[in-house]
């Protein structure tokens, strides 16, 4: 069965500094990866997908992640946070007509 | 372009009752399918649907049963609620498998159960 496993339940930064949110993925095949981000009371929006087209995937909101197959990864990056990054992030695999989440990383953002 | 609605966005009910939750997704999406997120447990898959037939279904009790309509709108039931199936119930939609096209999710569903 494929599942992702997201280290970090919470990180916290600074303004202006970077974002990584770190997310491993087991999978006996090419696997499809989001990053999803859901902000209090609301549902989950995308932020990127990988499909295997590049691996390197840009997403909105100034997110990136890189898909690494030789360290199982797909980590999402933001160079510099905003305030209104803030929320809660979600990594995701699909298979058999579902997504399995990662138990998610709340993110702080200082000011 | 409209996204997924839910309905109704909060609810209240009382342990025993049964519950009906509705789902309608993006114009022309015909996959429809059907999470729960908990505290405890996080966003675990309840059921997925396609042209009114179910493909995958998650590791749920009987009480939880959901279909879709002829017009791809869906809905989930729960009977004989438990204080344990207060959660915040998201619907998602996507044009085809959505295995490498993604899914559109909704606002959600806040169940309480008292």
């Amino acid at each position: 069965a494929q599942s992702v496993t997201q280290l970090g339940s919470h990180v916290s930064v600074s303004e202006g500094a970077l974002v990584l949110l770190r997310c491993n993925y087991s999978s006996s095949v090419p696997p499809y990866l989001f990053w999803y981000v859901q902000y209090p009371n609301q549902g989950l929006q995308l932020l990127l997908k990988y499909t295997s087209a590049a691996t390197l995937v840009k997403g909105i909101n100034g997110f990136e992640a890189e898909f690494k197959k030789s360290e199982t990864s797909f980590h999402l990056t933001k160079p510099s946070a905003h305030m209104s990054d803030a929320a809660e992030y979600f990594c995701a695999v699909s298979a058999d007509y579902k997504l399995s989440f990662g138990a998610g990383t709340t993110v702080t953002v200082r000011a | 372009k409209a996204g997924v609605t839910q309905t109704p966005r909060y609810l209240i009910k009382t342990r025993g009752q049964q519950v009906t939750l509705s789902c309608s997704p993006i114009s022309g999406h015909r996959s429809v399918s059907w999470y729960q997120q908990t505290p405890g447990q996080g966003l675990q898959f309840l059921f997925e649907y396609f042209s009114e037939t179910q493909r995958n279904k998650g590791n749920f009790p009987g009480r939880f049963s959901g279909r879709q309509f002829s017009n791809s709108r869906s809905e989930m039931n729960v009977s004989t609620l438990e204080l344990g199936d207060s959660a915040l119930y998201l619907c998602a939609s996507s044009q085809t498998t959505g295995s490498d096209y993604g899914y559109t999710f909704g606002s959600g569903t806040r169940l309480t159960v008292v």
